[in-house]
């Protein structure tokens, strides 16, 4: 089965708009985690949400989790053409250290 | 910022051959691993490593494959004979402390060519 499933494959915004991205998996968790992959380049990590949360804040990013439904929102606010990239969730399964990431949504964000 | 680096960013090997792809995890970091992206496609597990000892691999992880932590700083992914399917970015990534939840950082990674 896949796990960490994000929509929309891909997104493309004005600057100054909001950007919305979710994640849907399908085993248990303990945390859930985003990251920003630059094209071909290495994964910047960007939140961690634990399973006992609900939202997330950290600058223009917030994050939502909700266990009941196995999903997770991503949303950058106010973007800009530099938040142009790839974002993929990753969780992190209950019992285990490794982290299974998603497809990802690519982000266009055009000035 | 305290980061994660790998060496080289680019090899390319022939088929057949043995690779070493090498990592320096963030120095106050306790769990250490390798992740690997085939071009297009997710980012995919490979292995965990734990007081100088593998904790948990996929099933990607074969004999081909094994890990090494030589010193205090490098940790290590090595190739004994590599197949053209392992050509992909190889990633490391280490964690900070004993709680299950915690934050993975990656390096850049090292994209492998296996011609």
């Amino acid at each position: 089965s896949q796990q960490g499933e994000e929509d929309p494959q891909a997104l493309s915004i004005q600057e100054g708009e909001n950007a919305t991205m979710n994640c849907s998996y399908k085993t248990s968790i303990n945390n859930l985690q985003w990251y920003r992959q630059n094209s071909g380049r290495g994964l910047v990590h960007l939140i961690l949400i634990r399973s006992n949360e609900r939202e997330k804040h950290s600058g223009r990013l917030r994050v939502t989790l909700d266990t009941s439904k196995k999903s997770s929102s991503l949303l950058i606010t106010a973007s800009r053409a530099a938040d142009t990239a790839s974002y993929f969730c990753a969780t992190g399964p209950w019992g285990f250290q490794k982290l299974v990431f998603g497809t990802g949504t690519r982000l266009l964000v055009s000035p | 910022e305290p980061e994660v680096t790998q060496t080289p960013s680019h090899q390319v090997t022939q088929m057949g051959q043995e690779v070493i792809l090498r990592c320096v995890p963030i120095s106050n970091h306790l769990y250490f691993y390798w992740y690997r992206q085939i071009l297009g496609q997710k980012v995919e597990f490979l292995v965990s490593f734990y007081n100088n000892e593998i904790s948990e691999k996929s099933e990607i992880f074969d004999d081909q494959f094994s890990v090494e932590r030589p010193d205090g700083s490098n940790f290590t992914l090595k190739i004994r004979s590599t197949k053209l399917e392992d050509s992909a970015m190889y990633f490391c990534a280490s964690s900070g402390d004993l709680r299950e939840a915690s934050e993975q950082f990656f390096g850049p990674g090292t994209r492998l060519t296996v011609l």
